[in-house]
């Protein structure tokens, strides 16, 4: 099955600075790729998405880019603000109506002000 | 549009309880996903349905967990009898039939004394 990994677990900047998450992944036929983040008592919520046809995406401060035949995505975080706090996951599915995603373990983002 | 709906937010029980946890997921939607999440194992998939059928209970961690879904507007998910080490929080998501984007439900709190 599918495996994602996911770097830093943890990630400190200063308020300003960008932040780069790296994830990579095990199965080619993975072909989508979201971004999750999740504040402190909530629940996990989309900021992003990739699929596998389009090699970057931007929305406002964040980017998601992936290299597909390296197999591994990155989000992009730039001018961090202290709101930008929280633990991010990436995920990897396969494009199939059933398909399931996998999720990487997490990074904990603490933008200090 | 509500969202995924989650019941109960928070639930303490005492150890060889039965619990319950129920999830409405959106209307419309016809995939379903339960995870749970802790600090020590993050966020794992337990089950999801397709169109009411399970598809994948490869993350189903013992007999003491089943779940169902016997229409597309209800799942429960149900732990008997419930321990300690399944205090977490529960997750159920939901997707759309062409779409890939998960939308996660509020979660419950399962404290097992």
């Amino acid at each position: 099955g599918e495996n994602v990994e996911q770097h830093p677990s943890t990630l400190s900047v200063q308020e300003g600075d960008s932040a780069v998450i790296k994830c990579t992944y095990s199965d080619s036929a993975s072909n989508y790729f979201p971004w999750y983040k999740q504040e402190l008592g909530k629940r996990p919520q989309l900021i992003i998405d990739i699929r596998s046809n389009v090699g970057e995406k931007k929305d406002q401060r964040i980017a998601v880019t992936l290299n597909k035949t390296a197999k591994h995505f990155s989000l992009h975080i730039t001018e961090t603000q202290p709101e930008d706090s929280a633990v991010y996951f990436c995920a990897a599915a396969y494009n199939t109506n059933a398909g399931k995603s996998t999720f990487g373990d997490g990074t904990t983002l603490t933008v200090k002000p | 549009d509500a969202g995924v709906i989650q019941s109960p937010r928070h639930e303490v029980t005492e150890m060889g309880q039965e619990v319950t946890l129920r999830c409405k997921p959106i209307s419309g939607h016809n995939s379903l996903f339960w995870y749970r999440q802790t600090m020590m194992r993050g966020l794992e998939l337990l089950i999801y349905f397709n169109n009411n059928v399970p598809i994948d209970d490869s993350g189903m961690p013992e007999d003491r967990f089943s779940a169902k879904m016997p229409n597309a507007s209800f799942s429960t998910l149900k732990i008997q009898p419930s321990e300690p080490r399944d205090s977490a929080v529960y997750f159920c998501a939901s997707r759309t039939p062409m779409g890939k984007t998960q939308y996660f439900g509020p979660g419950t709190r399962l404290l097992v004394l």
